[in-house]
């Protein structure tokens, strides 16, 4: 079956670390997104890659870096340096400038 | 730049009632509209898309909504509420000509009184 599929589901983190959440895509999608949901705020974004190899800052990368060396995959990572990390991410896919937007079942972060 | 607007955060309708769910929008560009629906703890699934052509729009489940350029509004709409409706919604938008994400609203979370 094709789909979106992020790990893990559930994600600990501890005061100064870095943290990695995986996306993983077989949808042969160009196109691949993080967004970050917090509860009454919808959804925004974080980073978006359109290509292999190249990624843009959406609009809260603050404390998040990402990237993109397979067309598949596109890991974010939640670094120290983001101070407010509890949230849902989430990862979509999109075929190139296709603005339909298909979505992993996302990953919930908390921090201990 | 764009934006977009759901009004009412929360909306509680009886089985069997008319579901109304409001969205405007701003754009600079002509907009691509979509509304995702999504479950607890889960990821987002579309509903349906206006891009062109036709105003009213089919979507799944029995959704469905009209883009009217005059008001910015894409509201979403089910004749019968049934208990499995009970979601949170959104509103998003996309400027055309290139896939550089959507701008969500806040969400609205649909309540099904039996």
């Amino acid at each position: 079956d094709g789909g979106i599929t992020q790990s893990p589901k559930y994600l600990f983190r501890k005061e100064g670390q870095n943290v990695t959440l995986s996306c993983e895509q077989n949808l042969n999608h160009d196109a691949m997104y993080w967004y970050r949901q917090d509860p009454g705020q919808g959804l925004r974004l974080i980073y978006y890659s359109q290509i292999v190899n190249d990624f843009q800052k959406g609009d809260i990368a603050e404390g998040y870096s990402v990237s993109r060396e397979k067309k598949e995959s596109f890991p974010l990572t939640v670094t120290s340096a983001q101070k407010n990390p509890t949230a849902f991410y989430l990862c979509a896919s999109s075929i190139f400038r296709e603005e339909t937007q298909y979505f992993g079942p996302g990953t919930r972060l908390l921090v201990l | 730049a764009q934006s977009v607007t759901q009004l009412g955060s929360h909306v509680s309708v009886s089985e069997g009632a008319l579901v109304l769910l409001r969205c405007n929008y701003s754009s600079s560009v002509p907009p691509y509209l979509f509304w995702y629906v999504q479950y607890p703890n889960q990821g987002l699934q579309l509903l349906l898309k206006y891009t062109t052509g036709a105003t009213l729009v089919k979507g799944i489940n029995g959704f469905e909504a009209e883009f009217k350029k005059s008001e910015t509004s894409f509201h979403l709409t089910k004749p019968s509420a049934h208990m499995s409706d009970a979601a949170e919604y959104f509103c998003a938008v996309s400027g055309r000509g290139g896939a550089d994400g959507l701008t969500f609203g806040k969400g609205t979370h649909l309540i099904i009184q039996p």
